[in-house]
């Protein structure tokens, strides 16, 4: 079992839809954790960090559950840009930050 | 520019031979971190360094990889006799500190034939 869990999608949504990603984290030492974005053949790049008092960013909502050890990232009002694999993020620490990467979630945004 | 740089963008090479890949980190950035990518998975940690010191390579998969930072700037990783399975993007990324955020580069993507 990975130590991040993504479901995979891809999710296909329409312009303007809300859209919800979940993610769950085995390594209950893990620290901090983030969401990152990549696009096809790109680097990833830092969306968000997530808390457990949740945080936003514009359209963008994050949340932690360190009980449930789930993290989850919520996007409204889908742009056409927003089409990427959003890869969840565990920080495991220890003195430096050694993330852990889910495999990503696949998300397709269309007109 | 002022991010990390890899280089080769990409890189092919015959099952068994030697390749280098190399990292330009941003510029006084202390940490540095490789990661390798397989198609279809997120990045796995390989190697940590904090100057020229190798604190951690837990990440690496075999014997067979090898990486160094000898000034505390670039970076070279060395995969030796490669193995088709060591087809990936290898990516690289550095912080300016050890719990700062990491600016990745670009990657090398390595096919082995």
């Amino acid at each position: 079992r990975k130590e991040v869990e993504q479901d995979p999608g891809p999710f296909n949504v329409p312009e303007g839809a809300t859209v919800a990603f979940n993610c769950t984290y085995s390594n209950s030492a893990s620290q901090s954790f983030f969401w990152y974005r990549q696009d096809c053949r790109k680097e990833p790049k830092l969306l968000m960090s997530v808390y457990s008092s949740g945080n936003e960013d514009g359209r963008f909502t994050a949340q932690l559950n360190r009980a449930s050890q789930y993290i989850s990232l919520l996007i409204r009002d889908s742009k056409l840009s927003d089409s990427a694999t959003y890869l969840c993020v565990a920080n495991r620490g220890g003195g430096y930050n050694k993330l852990i990467f889910g495999a990503g979630t696949r998300l397709a945004v269309h007109p | 520019g002022a991010g990390v740089s890899q280089s080769p963008r990409y890189k092919v090479a015959k099952r068994g031979q030697d390749v280098a890949l190399r990292c330009d980190p941003i510029s006084g950035h202390v940490s540095l971190f490789w990661y390798q990518q397989a198609l279809g998975q997120g990045p796995e940690f390989l190697t940590y360094f904090q100057n020229e010191a190798q604190l951690d390579k837990s990440g690496l998969p075999s014997d067979r990889f090898f990486a160094e930072r000898p000034e505390g700037s670039v970076s070279t990783l060395k995969i030796q006799r490669t193995q088709q399975e060591d087809s990936a993007v290898y990516l690289c990324a550095s912080s300016l500190a050890a719990s700062g955020p990491q600016h990745f580069g670009d990657g090398t993507r390595l096919s082995i034939l």
